[in-house]
């Protein structure tokens, strides 16, 4: 099992571009999340799904839009990066439950120019 | 708003034992939960508190006050491999996680 898993690992892009983040799980897992961490501030969360064909927004949600087509896939999109989005991205899921852990992606760095 | 403090950096010696304090500030709670992070890689579970009192694990032991929104992470035994960040985290009414900023534990030889 793969468990979560993230693509692309880096990227760089020039401000204005846009690309997307996939994050696909294999674990059956209905709660998705989409984190940032930057240096000095804890995680903060992005967009979530509760299911398949759900989303919702989090504590730091403009400039990015998701989808969840697929309950096994979490898309994270960047219309016009602008260098404030340069930041590690993880994506997370979990089961729904309140003493659920969360399990982490491997990440993906984004650096805009 | 919602607040979550832990110290910004530890040092350790191999072998002692380390204590990491996090104090919190949420609208509501339901549990708080460590996890570890290696430099470059992604945090992984250590443990989860919804109940005042001590939950052992190995060699990791996590405490939580409810009446003082404070919890700690005990670490025993420590070896080089535990040198990473630690971050506390709190679920709060709606049911999402608050994150600390996390604490980098540097252990030395």
């Amino acid at each position: 099992n793969a468990g979560v898993t993230q693509t692309p690992k880096f990227r760089v892009l020039k401000t204005g571009q846009s690309m997307t983040l996939l994050c696909a799980q294999d674990m059956n897992h209905e709660y998705m999340y989409w984190y940032r961490q930057d240096p000095g501030m804890g995680l903060r969360l992005i967009h979530y799904s509760v299911g398949e064909g759900t989303t919702a927004k989090g504590e730091v949600p403009d400039g990015y839009n998701v989808s969840r087509l697929k309950k096994q896939n979490f898309l994270l999109g960047l219309e016009s990066a602008a260098p404030s989005q340069t930041s590690v991205y993880f994506c997370a899921t979990d089961e729904g439950r309140e003493y659920n852990e969360q399990f982490f992606g491997p990440g993906t760095r984004l650096t805009v120019l | 708003g919602q607040n979550i403090d832990q110290p910004t950096e530890m040092t350790a010696t191999e072998g002692a034992i380390v204590q990491i304090n996090c104090t919190y500030q949420t609208s509501g709670f339901n549990g708080l939960f460590w996890y570890q992070q290696h430099a470059g890689e992604a945090p992984t579970f250590l443990s989860y508190n919804v109940l005042d009192g001590l939950e052992e694990k190995g060699r990791f032991s996590s405490f939580l006050s409810r009446s003082k929104g404070y919890s700690y992470l005990l670490l025993k035994e420590l070896q080089m491999k535990d040198s990473a960040s630690y971050l506390c985290a709190v679920r709060d009414s709606n049911y999402q996680l608050i994150w600390g900023a996390g604490t980098k534990l540097i252990i030395k030889p």
